[in-house]
């Protein structure tokens, strides 16, 4: 069965604070990993990978992928509180007609 | 904001009843997936509609059905509902062909008591 195991489950950090929160996957053929911010309701896209070794960024966010290892993480450098939010992974499969696989989340909580 | 939009915003069933949850997709969007998200848990894949066809299906039971109409917006309808069914259902729009970069809607939040 096609899994996505988010770790950890919840984090509490300061401002100012680097973080990572790490995305594992077990899928069959494997097409993309993509992570989603969830702030309220409507999780909003970051970033999509599909290659090995390739860091995307975008501001103080990045995310790299290593599909030899399975995983992938992403960081987000001088944390603010508007970085609070549940942080979602999700995978594609080939053939799978844009079914993404999610993992629980990551809940983050940025503290003044 | 993405342009999806979804009504309404919450509901309250009780058990057995029928419901009907609306999304209407960003503009220049033609394929709308629907995902069901329980407490705690990620959105999971109920089905996906193109060209007003299912184009994919989760592992849900048939009571879980849908629509797609010519301008692309799209119906969520559950039968017989069950307790287990309360959860925030979020529709997604996308392009066919870049299908994996969903735009999500703020969801309906369904409680079926």
């Amino acid at each position: 069965e096609d899994k996505v195991v988010q770790s950890p489950l919840s984090l509490v950090v300061h401002e100012g604070d680097t973080v990572t929160l790490n995305c594992s996957y077990e899928v069959t053929n494997f097409r993309s990993l993509l992570w989603y911010k969830q702030e309220k309701k409507a999780p909003t896209f970051l970033f999509m990978l599909t290659s090995s070794g390739i860091e995307k960024k975008s501001g103080r966010l990045s995310s790299i992928l290593d599909k030899k290892e399975l995983f992938s993480i992403l960081n987000i450098t001088a944390t603010q509180t508007g970085d609070s939010a549940i942080y979602l992974c999700a995978v594609t499969t080939r053939g799978s007609q844009g079914n993404l696989i999610f993992g629980k989340g990551t809940k983050l909580s940025v503290k003044p | 904001e993405t342009g999806v939009t979804q009504s309404p915003t919450h509901l309250i069933k009780t058990r057995g009843q029928q419901v009907t949850l609306r999304c209407s997709s960003q503009s220049g969007h033609n394929t709308v997936s629907w995902y069901q998200q329980a407490l705690g848990q990620g959105p999971q894949f109920i089905f996906q509609y193109y060209r007003e066809e299912e184009n994919g299906r989760g592992n849900f039971p048939p009571r879980f059905s849908g629509l797609q109409f010519p301008n692309y917006s799209s119906e969520l309808n559950v039968n017989a509902l069950e307790l287990d069914d309360s959860a925030l259902y979020l529709c997604a729009s996308s392009l066919k062909g870049d299908n994996e970069k969903l735009f999500f809607g703020s969801g309906t939040q369904l409680s079926v008591l």
